[in-house]
């Protein structure tokens, strides 16, 4: 089992442009969380997919967008970037009812925005 | 607003010692706790959880203890070794349904000196 996966694991952008993350979630899990995690700070929940569907969000603009595919893979989009949403980008999978399991990250995707 | 936060930003201590992390959360809602490690690099690992109806839960070297009267989680790691030396995040949850998010702390770097 190769747990959750990120692409890419770095990535070096340009204020304004747009970038997509992925994630593949771990074998048997079907909901997937992303997460923020600037330096030197704790992760900040983004959102959460489950059933191709957003079901929660957290705190973040609408330049901030997701997608699940029919195989429980996602994608985090970011539009028009800024200098400031340079960050560690975390994915977490678990399985359907995932407050009573723990969610399992990937390694990130390590974004600079320049 | 209601969040986590941690006592100690920094824990250094001798190889062989006991290490306590120490968590104050503020949300009396949630339900579900989290510790992970988080190694620099890498994504962060899950330590060992613990639901709110238990004061107590041991795992692998590491006992998680919860007193909800005062909000106060904390970890313990019994004979640190050099592997240990990560930064510690506390997590809590409110299962919202089936479908929770994680709130982290900001973190503790625990350093292991041999």
């Amino acid at each position: 089992d190769a747990g959750v996966t990120q692409s890419p694991t770095h990535l070096i952008k340009t204020r304004g442009q747009q970038v997509t993350l992925r994630c593949s979630p771990k074998s048997g899990h079907d909901t997937v969380s992303w997460y923020q995690q600037a330096l030197g700070q704790g992760p900040q929940f983004i959102f959460q997919y489950y059933e191709e569907e957003e079901r929660q969000r957290g705190n973040f603009p609408d330049r901030f967008s997701g997608h699940q595919f029919p195989n429980y893979s996602s994608e985090l989009n970011v539009n028009a970037l800024l200098l400031g949403d340079s960050a560690l980008y975390l994915c977490a999978s678990s399985p359907r009812g995932w407050g009573d399991t723990e969610a399992f990250f990937g390694q990130g995707t390590r974004l600079t925005v320049v | 607003g209601e969040s986590v936060g941690l006592h100690l930003p920094t824990l250094s201590v001798q190889e062989g010692d006991n290490s306590i992390i120490n968590c104050a959360y503020s949300n009396s809602a949630s339900d579900y706790f989290i510790w992970y490690k988080q190694e620099s690099g890498k994504g962060p690992q899950f330590i060992i959880d613990i639901r709110s109806n238990m004061d107590k839960r041991q795992g692998q070297r590491v006992t998680v203890l919860l007193n909800k009267t005062v909000k106060h989680l904390s970890l313990q790691i019994a004979a640190t070794q050099p592997g240990d030396s990560a930064v510690y995040f506390c997590a809590e949850n409110i299962t919202q349904g089936s479908q929770g998010n994680l709130i982290f702390g900001k973190g503790t770097k625990l350093s292991v000196k041999p």
